[in-house]
This record gives structure tokens, C-alpha cells and sequence, in this order.
């Protein structure tokens, strides 16, 4: 069965550092990707998908992510964060062949230091 | 655009009780899903909607969870009877295409069940 990894299970750091969250999935065919976010008692939004094209892709509030296809991952990046980013931040994989459904990760909770 | 919406927000019940959870999904969505997150574990998937039909629900844990979906619209999640391990975020999404290849899920707020 397919598999999605997040290294991180919590980060910590200050307002203006940069962030990484590393995800990595286990499945060999295509497939689309999604970063969510879930910030303090509000519901999961979309930040930014994959579903082909450009392997840089821009999301909402600054994110991007990079999907590299030889490594299996879609790492998740922001140059500068800011105190609201503070949340859990979910990776997630639709293999194409395998219908609609989502396999996440175990998520990663950020939190910013104002 | 109204969001998915579920209720209740949040849910407390015995062991051997029965819970009735409910998802509005986005209006002219044909595809809807509920997934859960028990405690310090991962989003699963449970099963997935096309219209009132069930297209997959291979993440459905065991017979006493029932879902449906009459007439297309909303759906219903009965846990019959509720145990210990069913507590968890219950999370439906909601999403326009019939196919998975360019398919984008909206998340509602979860419902919070809690069972003692």
C-alpha cells in the first residue's frame, strides 16, 4: 500500500526563518499532490497542487513546493514565515490510478515565534 | 460559495451509543468523502461518493459504520454501536470532477467525536 512520509513531526522557529517540510511518498506510478494547511481551529484549506507541468508550484500566502519525480518527494517551502503561519501542515498524494481518494501524511505542526 | 459544512461540531457518547454525523457538501459537487484522524495518527480515508452512489469505500473500519447518501445531496455517517477507538476528527471534502485526474477535495471543519 501506498505510503506519505513527513519527516518533521514539529518545528519550531522565529518569525522571518525560512521553512522546509519534507514530504516523501512510496508509490511508482503518476500522481497528483497537495499540500494542506490547518491553521489553529479553523478547517483544512489547499495550499498549493500538483497535477503536472512545471514541477515548481506556487501556492497561496508565499508557499511553494517542488515535486522531484527520481526522489518521490514535494517538499514544501517558504523563504520568510510569519507568526500566522503557525499550523499543521498536511502533505498528500492521489495516485491517478488509484480513484479519488487522498493518503496523507502524518502532518507537521509549525509553530512561529513572533 | 457556501463551504462543505458538517455537524455537530463536536460529539460526546457512551460506549454502545450510536452518533449520526452529517456533511453538506459545496452545491453541484457530485463527489464527496469522509476521512478521519484519530489522535496522533495520520488523515485516513474512509469511503467516497459519486452522486448517491458508493465508489470506494475500502477505508470503511468495520460494519458498524454506515454511510449514505439519498438523493445526492448530503451525507450521513452512523457509528452503530460506537466504541472506544471510533473517537477521532471525522473530516468530509467535496470535489466537482468524476475523475481523479485533475480533482481538487474542500475540507469542512470535522466533527469532533469523543467516546467514553
Amino acid at each position: 500500500a501506498q505510503s506519505v512520509s513527513q519527516h518533521n513531526h514539529h518545528v519550531i522557529l522565529s518569525e522571518a526563518a525560512s521553512l522546509e517540510l519534507g514530504c516523501n511518498y512510496s508509490y511508482g506510478g503518476t500522481v497528483n499532490l497537495f499540500w494542506y494547511v490547518q491553521y489553529p481551529g479553523q478547517h483544512l484549506q489547499l495550499l498549493l497542487k500538483y497535477f503536472s507541468g512545471d514541477p515548481l508550484v506556487k501556492g497561496i500566502k508565499g508557499f511553494e513546493a517542488e515535486f522531484i519525480k527520481s526522489k518521490f518527494s514535494f517538499n514544501l517551502r517558504k523563504p520568510s514565515v510569519q507568526w500566522s503561519d503557525t499550523a499543521e501542515y498536511f502533505c498528500a498524494v492521489n495516485p491517478k490510478a488509484a480513484g479519488n481518494k487522498l493518503t496523507f501524511g502524518g502532518g507537521t505542526r509549525v509553530l512561529v515565534k513572533p | 460559495e457556501a463551504g462543505v459544512t458538517q455537524f455537530p461540531s463536536h460529539s460526546v457518547i457512551e460506549k454502545g451509543q450510536t452518533v449520526t454525523l452529517r456533511c453538506d457538501p459545496i452545491s453541484g459537487h457530485d463527489n464527496l468523502y469522509w476521512y478521519r484522524r484519530v489522535m496522533g495518527k495520520e488523515i485516513k480515508f474512509l469511503l467516497h461518493f459519486v452522486k448517491e452512489s458508493k465508489q470506494d469505500e475500502s477505508g470503511m473500519p468495520n460494519n458498524r459504520f454506515l454511510a449514505e447518501r439519498t438523493g445526492g445531496t448530503y451525507s450521513t455517517l452512523k457509528v452503530q454501536p460506537a466504541e472506544l477507538e471510533d473517537s477521532g476528527v471525522y473530516f468530509c471534502a467535496s470535489s466537482r470532477g468524476s475523475s481523479g485526474s485533475t480533482d481538487t477535495q474542500y475540507f469542512g471543519p470535522g466533527t469532533r467525536l469523543t467516546v467514553l
